[in-house]
């Protein structure tokens, strides 16, 4: 059981690239979260979903995007990079009848220069 | 709205010195409360949890006691090991299908031989 996966663990991306970071849980949750951590900071709920088709927007929403077409996947956008962004990026998943416990990815460390 | 507050860190102990790591709260309604753990290039593991006033969670020797009088949710451990060096984060959730966890910081522990 892999749990969830995010695919890069690393990346440096130019002032005003685009990429996306990659999300993948095979326990058929239904809720799914984009955080991102930075120093000091704690986490900070970016997006997340409810269940496929269904996104809405957490604290942190500007300059990201995110679409929910399966169960399993959720991937996180950056269109427009900026140093701002530089971060590491986490997601997570929890069963709709649990609600307390969440399961994290190993974390997208993410560099804009 | 919702907030946690953590002890300023980071904390280093000495192996089999106690541990405790303060946490405060503020929520409307009555939150669930949870303590959350990352080891080092990891994501956050669920530690343990608490649902409701007076209850304690407990795992891995540590252990949090919900004081709603107080708001606080305190993590203590009898003797800590070096394994136990990691990032901590205190965190809530009010209740509903679209809750969302509320961090803490978090707060780094050392634990030296």
């Amino acid at each position: 059981n892999a749990g969830v996966t995010q695919t890069p663990k690393f990346r440096i991306l130019k002032i005003g690239q685009s990429m996306t970071l990659q999300c993948t849980q095979d326990m058929n949750h239904n809720y799914m979260y984009w955080y991102r951590q930075d120093p000091g900071m704690g986490l900070k709920l970016i997006y997340y979903s409810v269940g496929a088709g269904i996104t809405d927007k957490g604290e942190v929403p500007n300059g990201y995007n995110v679409s929910r077409s399966t169960t399993e996947d959720f991937p996180l956008r950056l269109e427009l990079a900026a140093p701002s962004q530089t971060s590491v990026y986490f997601c997570a998943s929890r069963d709709s009848l649990s609600n307390e416990k969440l399961f994290f990815g190993s974390g997208t460390q993410l560099s804009v220069l | 709205g919702n907030s946690v507050t953590q002890m300023e860190g980071p904390v280093t102990l000495s192996e089999e010195a106690f541990l405790t790591i303060n946490c405060t709260y503020t929520a409307t309604g009555y939150p669930s409360l949870f303590w959350y753990v990352q080891y080092p290039g990891e994501g956050l593991q669920l530690l343990l949890k608490a649902t409701k006033a007076d209850d304690k969670g407990s795992n891995k020797g540590f252990e949090a006691t919900y004081r709603k009088e107080t708001t606080s949710f305190h993590l203590e451990k009898g003797s800590v090991q070096v394994s136990d060096s990691a990032v901590y984060f205190c965190a809530l959730s009010t209740t509903g299908a679209n809750s969302k966890l509320t961090f803490g910081k978090g707060i780094t522990l050392s634990v030296r031989p």
